[in-house]
């Protein structure tokens, strides 16, 4: 079955970095983008980053892009998110998670929808940012 | 502040029908995926496209939309639906980033 697996979560200290990993199982790693999403204590999710297939598409949320950078190598199943710069304001449960794109014509409003969701979520890895 | 807006609480009688809304101009072009978390858990993916239930999902979630307006309704809630409830889609405003809703907490009376 479908397992993501993140790893590195860990306490460090503001302006300190961290890498997390995230390892797949049970599907075909390189067909799909991956997403990194995280959740700060009793705060909602916040999605953080997105890597195409192929690792050639990347976005980033705009309250970690230019420290964060994601990643991923095909041959080894793995995902990662490579954090610098680390604030107190990072401190969350870090996901990852397998994305699904795709469109849909509704006849009944005649307009092409798409949609998107990340299907497959590992179970997070925490990481603690203080002095 | 989320680009797709939630009501942050609401309630359900045992056995009743709830409808928890999830607004954003993204939704006139993307329709809503919706995720229920509980506790200490990671989102599990409850709707996606137009009204599609993974596997495994009951048969008493639905999706439905209109306009910038997307709707979660659980029909016959169950002391198991207690939990976080969040809307997502991408961004469309020239861009491809992901937007969250805010989350609803659901309580089951």
């Amino acid at each position: 079955q479908v397992q993501l697996v993140e790893s590195g979560g860990d306490l460090v200290k503001p302006g300190g970095s961290l890498r997390l990993s995230c390892a797949a199982s049970g599907f075909a790693f390189s067909d799909y983008s991956m997403s990194w999403v995280r959740q700060a204590p009793g705060k909602g999710l916040e999605w953080i980053s997105y890597i195409s297939n192929g690792g050639y598409t990347i976005y980033y949320a705009d309250s970690v892009k230019g420290r964060f950078t994601i990643s991923r190598d095909n041959a080894k199943n793995s995902l990662f998110l490579q954090m610098n710069s680390l604030r107190v304001e990072d401190t969350a449960v870090y996901y990852c998670a397998r994305d699904i794109d795709g469109q849909y014509y509704d006849s009944g409003l005649y307009q092409v929808f798409y949609y998107y969701y990340m299907d497959a979520w590992g179970k997070g890895t925490t990481v603690t940012v203080s002095s | 502040s989320s680009e797709l807006a939630q009501d942050p609480t609401m309630s359900v009688a045992l056995g009743q029908t709830v409808r928890i809304t999830c607004q954003g101009d993204s939704l006139r072009t993307y329709s809503a995926t919706w995720y229920q978390q509980k506790p200490g858990q990671a989102p599990v993916l409850i709707i996606y496209g137009k009204d599609h239930r993974p596997s495994g999902i009951p048969a008493r979630f639905s999706g439905s939309s209109s306009g910038t307006t997307a709707s979660l309704t659980i029909t016959g809630a169950q002391a198991e639906d207690e939990g976080d409830y969040y809307c997502t889609s991408r961004d469309t405003r020239g861009n491809l980033r992901v937007v969250f809703g805010g989350g609803t907490k659901l309580t089951v009376l």
